[in-house]
């Protein structure tokens, strides 16, 4: 069995300051995790991906994250924030156990502000 | 030229009419999905079909159905449509490559059933 449990519904910024959004998992087997993204009104973007490679992954748009198995955890960061960074963000895990399918978080709301 | 579509974008029905919604890809994939989202709920699997003679229950199937007509087009129906199954649907494609099995997503599907 998978899970994903995105920490919070809501988190909010300002243009300029770093982003944090928590992610913890649950799965029976080596997992392999995603983050996507999705703006108003739009359809699912990647955002970067981890498949037991290096556990800090790089993504598009400046944000990465860490894969920390002892703390079951795949959080999103970046830097700086933009304004065009405002979307909905979700942590996706699939454990790959033969019939492998994706198990969504509920998801992140990130509004960022002037 | 989009890889993965839905069509429709949009479709208002009344309670009891039957639906189809089509999904079609031009990227070669063996795997295809539809999922439902709802606010606050993240993406839900409804139906998922690892090549054409494969077709499995998601989480929420009761209510769906669903035609795999060609490696490249998965159609959802809803037979009898209902309020509750108001909500944005997407379709998604994969290789089937477990280790770097990342899923590709249609602009997806608002469905609102009067």
């Amino acid at each position: 069995a998978q899970s994903v449990t995105q920490l919070d519904s809501h988190v909010s910024v300002s243009e300029g300051t770093p982003v944090l959004l928590r992610c913890n998992y649950s799965s029976s087997y080596s997992p392999s995790l995603f983050w996507y993204v999705q703006h108003p009104n739009k359809g699912l973007q990647l955002l970067l991906k981890y498949t037991s490679a290096a556990t800090l992954v790089k993504g598009i748009n400046g944000f990465e994250a860490e894969f920390k198995k002892s703390e079951t955890s795949f959080h999103l960061t970046k830097p700086s924030a933009h304004m065009s960074d405002a979307a909905e963000y979700f942590c996706v895990v699939s454990d790959h156990s033969g019939y492998s399918t994706l198990t969504f978080g509920k998801g992140t709301m990130l509004l960022v502000s002037p | 030229d989009a890889d993965v579509t839905q069509t429709p974008r949009n479709r208002i029905t009344k309670t009891g009419k039957r639906i189809m919604l089509e999904c079609s890809q031009t990227k070669g994939h063996d795997r295809m999905y539809w999922y439902r989202q709802d606010p606050g709920l993240g993406l839900r699997l409804i139906y998922y079909s690892f090549d054409v003679k494969d077709i499995n229950k998601g989480e929420i199937s009761d209510g769906y159905s669903v035609s795999r007509q060609a490696q490249a087009k998965f159609s959802l129906s809803l037979e009898s449509a209902i309020p509750n199954q108001t909500a944005l649907y997407f379709c998604a494609t994969s290789s089937g490559d477990t280790s770097t099995d990342t899923q590709y997503f249609g602009p997806g599907t608002r469905l609102t059933v009067l």
